[in-house]
């Protein structure tokens, strides 16, 4: 079985300053984790993904993520937000034995940039 | 990665009506999932749609209210039968390759019932 959780279901941050997007998982077997973004009116997009190469994981548009086994977390930042990242974002846990059916979503996170 | 196409883009429906939803990829795949998205909500699986056999269903979906169809490896069809307004949603495909946990999204079908 498998969970994640995403702590704060909004979060608000400057223009240009830099946020964190948090997300802990539950696995039973080590996982693979990725990050989606939502933008309004639109399906989702891979950011990142960590399948067990290095644990920290750069993506797209500046995003980077750290996997930490010891705090099971796989948080989301960027350095300095942009008005186009207000959006909502999804951390996702799969099971590395399983197939990709075994996806399983977190509440996600609405993101507000205030400029 | 793959491009994904769903129609409609969205639809207001009466009660008790059926909508069919369509999902089109621009490359041969291997799974092709279907996802229920409430309001203010995460994504939910409704069902992993199977070519040339039944769909298999997550618990709390049947196939007598979510049928679905999948003639072949890219394109599939979805739909929402008998539709009360707690069925407004956004319902959206994606799919997987093989040997990939990841998944890519449609834009998602957007449906309103009134």
């Amino acid at each position: 079985a498998q969970s994640v959780t995403q702590l704060g279901s909004h979060v608000s941050v400057s223009e240009g300053a830099l946020f964190l997007l948090r997300c802990n998982y539950s696995s039973s077997v080590p996982p693979y984790l990725f990050w989606y973004v939502q933008y309004p009116n639109q399906g989702l997009q891979l950011l990142l993904k960590y399948t067990s190469a290095a644990t920290l994981v750069k993506g797209i548009n500046g995003f980077e993520a750290e996997f930490k086994k010891s705090e099971t977390s796989f948080h989301l930042t960027k350095p300095s937000a942009h008005m186009s990242d207000a959006a909502e974002y999804f951390c996702a846990v799969s099971d590395r034995a399983g197939s990709a059916r075994q996806l399983t979503f977190g509440s996600g996170t609405q993101l507000t940039v205030l400029p | 990665s793959a491009v994904i196409s769903q129609k409609p883009s969205r639809d207001i429906c009466q009660r008790g009506t059926s909508l069919t939803i369509q999902c089109q990829v621009d490359s041969q795949v291997t799974m092709m999932f279907w996802y229920r998205q409430q309001p203010g909500q995460s994504l939910t699986l409704i069902a992993t749609a199977n070519q040339g056999s039944e769909a298999t269903y997550e618990s709390g979906f049947v196939i007598d209210k979510f049928p679905i169809s999948r003639p072949n490896l890219t394109f599939s069809t979805l739909t929402v039968s008998n539709m009360s307004p707690e069925d407004s949603s956004i319902y959206l495909c994606s799919v997987s390759v093989t040997g990939s946990n990841e998944q890519f999204f449609g834009p998602g079908t957007r449906l309103t019932v009134l």
